[in-house]
Order: C-alpha cells, then sequence, then structure tokens
C-alpha cells in the first residue's frame, strides 16, 4: 500500500521568484516511482516531472526541479523563476515499479495550490 | 496526434440513475485507467485495464464497473448514483505495462453531478 502526503494545501509565490512544494510518501514497495503532477483549471493532469526511485539523481526539467530524499521518504518540488501559468494545483503522487500482472495504480495526494502573483 | 478524449465533458444526474462515461485513449496505448476526483481531493483510483482484461479496481462499490473495447476505448458505469458519486471522473491511458510504457496521460476529465 502506498499514501503520500501533501501538507501545505496553498501557497504563493511571486513572479520570477523561486517556491518549494513538499511532500512525503509511504510505501511497502522496493521499487517505485514519484511523480508531480499540475492541473490547471482546464482540469487536465500534466506530468511536470518523474523520478525513480533507484536512481539518486535528482530528476530536473528545465525550471522544475526534485529533492528526492529516499531514506526520509520525502520528494519536494521546486520551481524556479515562477511564471503566471505555473498557476494550478500541483499533485505529487507515486506508482509502484510494475513487471508483472497486477495493477498499475497512481496513489495522489491532495494538492497544493499555488498561486503566482504579478 | 489527439489525446485522451473523454465524453461528455459535463452531466447531471438524478440519485437513482445509471451513468455512463467514455474514454478513447492516445492512438497505440493499450491500457486504460479510471480516476474519480472529488472537489478538493487527489484523485483516487478505480479500475485498470489493459487488453481488455481488468488488472487492478480500488476501493470502490460493485455499483462502479467498467469495461474495454477491442479498439482500447472503455466505459465507466456507475449504478444507483448517490450524492457523493458527483466528482471529476478522469481517464488516463498508457502504452502498455512496463517500466515507462505504464506512464499516465490523462483526459480532461467529466464532471459529473448527482442531484
Amino acid at each position: 500500500a502506498q499514501t503520500v502526503t501533501q501538507s501545505q494545501p496553498e501557497m504563493s509565490v511571486q513572479e520570477a521568484e523561486t517556491v518549494t512544494l513538499s511532500c512525503t510518501y509511504d510505501t511497502s514497495e522496493n521499487n517505485y516511482y514519484l511523480f508531480w503532477y499540475k492541473q490547471p483549471p482546464s482540469r487536465q493532469m500534466i506530468l511536470v516531472i518523474r523520478q525513480e526511485a533507484y536512481k539518486q539523481q535528482n530528476a530536473t526539467e528545465n525550471r522544475f526541479s526534485v529533492n528526492f530524499q529516499k531514506a526520509a521518504k520525502s520528494f519536494s518540488l521546486k520551481i524556479s523563476d515562477s511564471q503566471l501559468g505555473d498557476t494550478a494545483m500541483y499533485f505529487c503522487a507515486s506508482a509502484p515499479q510494475y513487471s508483472g500482472a497486477g495493477s498499475y495504480q497512481l496513489t495522489f495526494g491532495k494538492g497544493t495550490k499555488l498561486s503566482v502573483i504579478p | 496526434d489527439a489525446g485522451v478524449t473523454q465524453s461528455p465533458t459535463h452531466l447531471i444526474k438524478t440519485r437513482g440513475q445509471h451513468v455512463t462515461l467514455r474514454c478513447s485513449p492516445i492512438s497505440g496505448h493499450k491500457s486504460v485507467s479510471w480516476y474519480q476526483q472529488v472537489l478538493g481531493q487527489g484523485p483516487q483510483f478505480i479500475f485498470q485495464y489493459y487488453e481488455k482484461e481488468e488488472r487492478g479496481r480500488g476501493n470502490f462499490p460493485d455499483r462502479f464497473s467498467a469495461r474495454q473495447f477491442p479498439n482500447y476505448s472503455s466505459e465507466l458505469n456507475v449504478n444507483a448514483l448517490l450524492l457523493g458519486d458527483s466528482a471529476l471522473y478522469l481517464c488516463a491511458s498508457s502504452l502498455g505495462d512496463r517500466g515507462w510504457n505504464t506512464e499516465a496521460f490523462f483526459g480532461q476529465g467529466t464532471r459529473l453531478t448527482v442531484v
């Protein structure tokens, strides 16, 4: 079983500044993936960044980077040079590294509402 | 290329009625998953289908059912609707069932309101 906890219901950041969103997780899996998804008002869930748990190197995607602390089961998202288009709900999620006949399912946190202020 | 498409985008139903939601995956994707997102919460896993077989089911009552067709499109059915079924229903497709082939691509969802 997997659980994902996001302890910041809402956050705000000034345009061009840096913000960090927190996420902790728990899992009984040895191998798993971690994700950050963005959900703007259009409702479509968009993948921001992903991390394979067996990789020690933190993932980066342009202005987005993660701080993955496996022992602490922590997976935070850093957004640099925040832009107005970054305003959205952000969800942290985990999934087992599936290899078999079982199911592949994402477990999501409750989300953090990020507002970028001009 | 078309992404994941869901229909309808919105609908309103009365308690006790039945509803069918539809999802067309990205071309070439063989796996479809359904999630329920209640207002203010993260999505919760309902079902996953791969190659037309149910691969997993979340903690939802038997009123929820689904199927996947030979063209990999999928339907989610909910019987005897309750007010608590009001939510955004998200469909996600993925290429396969190994490694990063399981990366999920989401549709824009169907907003169901039960009155």
